[in-house]
C-alpha cells in the first residue's frame, strides 16, 4: 500500500448505529487530519493530530470522536449521527504541521446517515 | 482571519481550448497558496503551490498559476485541456492554517 488509504470507502448507517472510519498513511508523516466535504462547500477541517497529539478540534460535535494510536493511523468513531452528517470524509497527512507543507489525501469515505 | 473565494463554481470547456480558474484570497498574514485537483471518486491531489520566489508557478499535467499579491489572486491556467482534466479544482490558502475554497467543477467536452 502506498500513500493514504481509507476504509471503508462507503458506509450507510442508521442514526443509532456506532461505526468507525479508518485512515492509514504510509508516508512517514507526523501530522494527520480529518476533513468533511459536503457538496459545493469548502472543505471543513475537523481534527488535527501532530505526533499523535490532538492539536485542533474545530467545534466538532461530540458524536464524532477521533483517535490516533500512532503517527500512521487515524480513526473517526461515529455514534448517534444525524442525516446532515452525510458527506465525504477525507483523511490527510503531512510531514508536520508547518503551513507550507503539502497535504496528501486519501480517497475518502462516503457516509450516508439514514 | 483568512478566506478563499473561487469565482466560478462551474466551468464548461471544449477539448484543446484554454481554461482559467479564478481564485482570490484575503489574509492578514503572509500566505502560501495551493491548487488541488479532485478526480471523481478520489481524494485531493496537489497540482502546484506557491511558497516564495517567482510568481509564475508550474505544476503537474501542464497547469500553471500566477500569484498576484496586489490583487490577492492566484489564478490557475492551462493552455489546452484534455477530457481527462474533467475534475473539481480547489484553491487553498495557508496563513496560520490551511483554508480551502468551495471548488470549481471543470467539465471538458469533445
Amino acid at each position: 500500500e502506498t500513500g493514504v488509504t481509507q476504509t471503508p470507502r462507503h458506509l450507510v448507517m442508521g442514526m443509532t448505529n456506532k461505526k468507525s472510519l479508518k485512515c492509514e498513511q504510509h508516508l512517514g508523516h507526523n501530522a494527520m487530519y480529518w476533513y468533511k466535504q459536503s457538496a459545493k462547500k469548502p472543505l471543513e477541517l475537523m481534527f488535527v493530530y501532530n505526533f499523535k497529539e490532538q492539536t485542533e478540534n474545530n467545534s466538532v460535535p461530540s458524536r464524532f470522536s477521533p483517535e490516533c494510536p500512532n503517527s500512521s493511523h487515524l480513526f473517526l468513531h461515529l455514534h448517534t449521527l444525524q442525516p446532515e452528517d452525510s458527506a465525504l470524509y477525507l483523511c490527510a497527512s503531512s510531514q508536520d504541521r508547518d503551513v507550507y507543507n503539502e497535504q496528501f489525501f486519501g480517497p475518502g469515505t462516503r457516509l450516508t446517515v439514514l | 482571519a483568512q478566506s478563499v473565494t473561487q469565482l466560478d463554481s462551474q466551468v464548461p470547456v471544449f477539448e484543446e481550448a484554454p481554461v482559467e480558474l479564478r481564485c482570490n484570497y484575503s489574509s492578514s498574514v503572509s500566505v502560501y497558496l495551493f491548487w488541488y485537483v479532485q478526480y471523481p471518486n478520489q481524494g485531493l491531489q496537489l497540482l502546484l503551490k506557491y511558497l516564495s520566489g517567482s510568481t509564475l508557478v508550474k505544476g503537474i499535467n501542464g497547469f500553471e498559476a500566477e500569484f498576484n499579491k496586489s490583487q490577492t489572486s492566484f489564478h490557475l491556467r492551462k493552455p489546452s485541456v484534455h477530457i481527462s482534466d474533467t475534475a473539481e479544482y480547489f484553491c487553498a490558502v495557508s496563513g496560520n492554517k490551511l483554508s480551502f475554497g468551495a471548488g470549481t467543477t471543470v467539465t471538458v467536452r469533445a
